[in-house]
C-alpha cells in the first residue's frame, strides 16, 4: 500500500522554529510537496522537492532524502498566521495525482 | 482573477438527490483533478483528467461521474446522494513549470447531505 506519516499536531510559540517530518512509502516516487491549509480554506502550495537536499523559500524550507524516504518542512520565525494544517504529499509518477498525508495541525501561540 | 473557481461553494441537499459541482481554471493547465476531503481533513484523489481525457479513476462509487467539456473545465456529477458523501470537494489543476510540480486548488465545495 501507499502511506505517508506525519505528526498529527505540533504546537509552538511565536518566533520559534518548527520542523514537521514526513516519511513515505509509495509504489513510485517523483517528488515530495508541502501544502498549507487554513481552516475553511483550500490547500495552497508551499514547496516541492524532487531531488535530495534543502529548498528554501523565505521563512519556509523543505528537505528531502530519497534514500530514507523522508522529508521535512521547516518553518522559521513563526507567526500567528502560520497556524494551519500542513500536508506532505507525494507524486508517485509523473503526471499522477498527489497522495496526501493526513496533515499536521500547527498551533502558534503568543 | 481567480485561478481555479468552483460553484457552488456550499451545497445542502437531501439523500437521494442528484447534484453537480462545476470547476473552471484559467491557468491554461492541461491536467485537472477532483479531491475529496473528509471531516478528519484527509484529502483523497477521486479523478484526474488530462486534456479532457480521464487518466485516473480511484475507487469511487459509480454514482460519481466527472465530465470535462474542455481542458479548462472539469465538472462532477453525483447521483443518488448518500449521507457519507458529505465532505468538501476540491478541484485542482496542475503545472510542472520549471520541473516543479504545483497544484492549484479551488476554494472547495462544502456538500452536506441530510
Amino acid at each position: 500500500g501507499q502511506s505517508l506519516e506525519q505528526p498529527s499536531e505540533v504546537t509552538a510559540v511565536e518566533g520559534a522554529i518548527v520542523q514537521i517530518n514526513c516519511t513515505y512509502q509509495t509504489s513510485g516516487f517523483y517528488g515530495l510537496s508541502w501544502y498549507q491549509q487554513h481552516d475553511g480554506g483550500a490547500p495552497t502550495f508551499l514547496s516541492y522537492n524532487a531531488l535530495d537536499g534543502l529548498e528554501e523559500t523565505g521563512r519556509f524550507s523543505s528537505f528531502l532524502s530519497r534514500s530514507d524516504s523522508y522529508g521535512y518542512l521547516l518553518l522559521q520565525e513563526l507567526q500567528m498566521k502560520d497556524s494551519a494544517s500542513y500536508f506532505c504529499a507525494v507524486t508517485g509518477q509523473a503526471g499522477t495525482a498527489l497522495i496526501f498525508g493526513k496533515g499536521t495541525t500547527l498551533s502558534v501561540s503568543s | 482573477d481567480t485561478a481555479v473557481s468552483q460553484t457552488p461553494k456550499y451545497l445542502v441537499t437531501q439523500m437521494g438527490n442528484d447534484k453537480s459541482i462545476k470547476c473552471e481554471q484559467n491557468l491554461g493547465h492541461d491536467t485537472m483533478y477532483w479531491y475529496k476531503q473528509d471531516s478528519k481533513k484527509f484529502l483523497k484523489i477521486m479523478f484526474s483528467y488530462n486534456n479532457k481525457e480521464l487518466i485516473i479513476n480511484e475507487t469511487v462509487p459509480n454514482r460519481f461521474s466527472p465530465k470535462s467539456p474542455d481542458k479548462a473545465h472539469l465538472n462532477l456529477h453525483i447521483n443518488s446522494l448518500e449521507l457519507g458523501d458529505s465532505a468538501v470537494y476540491f478541484c485542482a489543476s496542475r503545472t510542472t513549470s520549471g520541473g516543479q510540480e504545483t497544484q492549484y486548488f479551488g476554494p472547495g465545495t462544502r456538500l452536506l447531505v441530510l
